[in-house]
């Protein structure tokens, strides 16, 4: 069964601290890994998408890497706009063109001043 | 170019009414898709449509109907609401990466 699973479920960091969040999957072919943010209120914002084990993307404070089984997100000195729920996907091998996305938890980062 | 749009953004309603959540992309994608987001459960496919004309279920479909009018446009029904249909409701679409609207929160009393 496809699976997304993201730790740690809450993520409080001071200015400056940098750190990073979790995103483990199974599935049967990876066709895609993706990466969201979502603020309050709002729909998610589409981050990065990484395809093979070895890639990474970066976007400003925010980089994502990608294994075999588990993909990063790392945040280097993190400002408090970046405080939001981080949404990590993966694209299963039917449904929709090119697949359906099957979505973890989210991770809730806040950065206080 | 205003990506994916959801109406309505808030609704209330009683158990046993029936309303329709509608969606429109103008990004000439030829998938979309209705996710909801509840605490703690993350977002779960309802239903999605890989193309005009074709709509298929997705992980949690019961209690909900769709019509994919065009290539544009994609509704969803809930013919007789209940309380555990409390929720935000997101419209997406896609080619190779997933666009969502700005949601719709639904509360059934």
């Amino acid at each position: 069964e496809d699976q997304v699973t993201q730790s740690p479920e809450a993520l409080r960091l001071q200015e400056g601290e940098s750190s990073s969040l979790n995103c483990s999957y199974t599935v049967s072919g990876l066709r895609g890994l993706f990466w969201y943010r979502q603020d309050p209120g709002k729909g998610p914002e589409f981050l990065f998408t990484l395809y093979s084990a070895g890639e990474e993307k970066e976007k400003e404070r925010l980089k994502a890497t990608l294994t075999k089984k588990e993909s990063f997100l790392h945040i280097t000195a993190p400002k408090p706009e970046d405080s939001a729920t981080y949404l990590c996907a993966v694209r299963q091998n039917y449904g929709g063109s090119q697949g359906n996305l099957i979505f973890g938890k989210g991770t809730k980062l806040s950065v206080k001043p | 170019n205003a990506g994916v749009t959801q109406t309505p953004k808030f609704q209330v309603l009683k158990t046993g009414q029936s309303m329709t959540l509608q969606c429109a992309q103008d990004m000439n994608h030829n998938s979309m898709y209705w996710y909801r987001q509840d605490p703690g459960m993350g977002l779960r496919l309802i239903y999605y449509s890989a193309s005009e004309g074709t709509t298929d279920k997705g992980e949690v479909p019961n209690g909900y109907n769709v019509s994919r009018l065009n290539k544009r446009e994609f509704s969803l029904r809930l013919e007789s609401a209940a309380p555990s249909q409390t929720s935000v409701y997101f419209c997406a679409s896609s080619v190779r990466q997933m666009h969502f609207g700005p949601g719709t929160r639904l509360t059934v009393t």
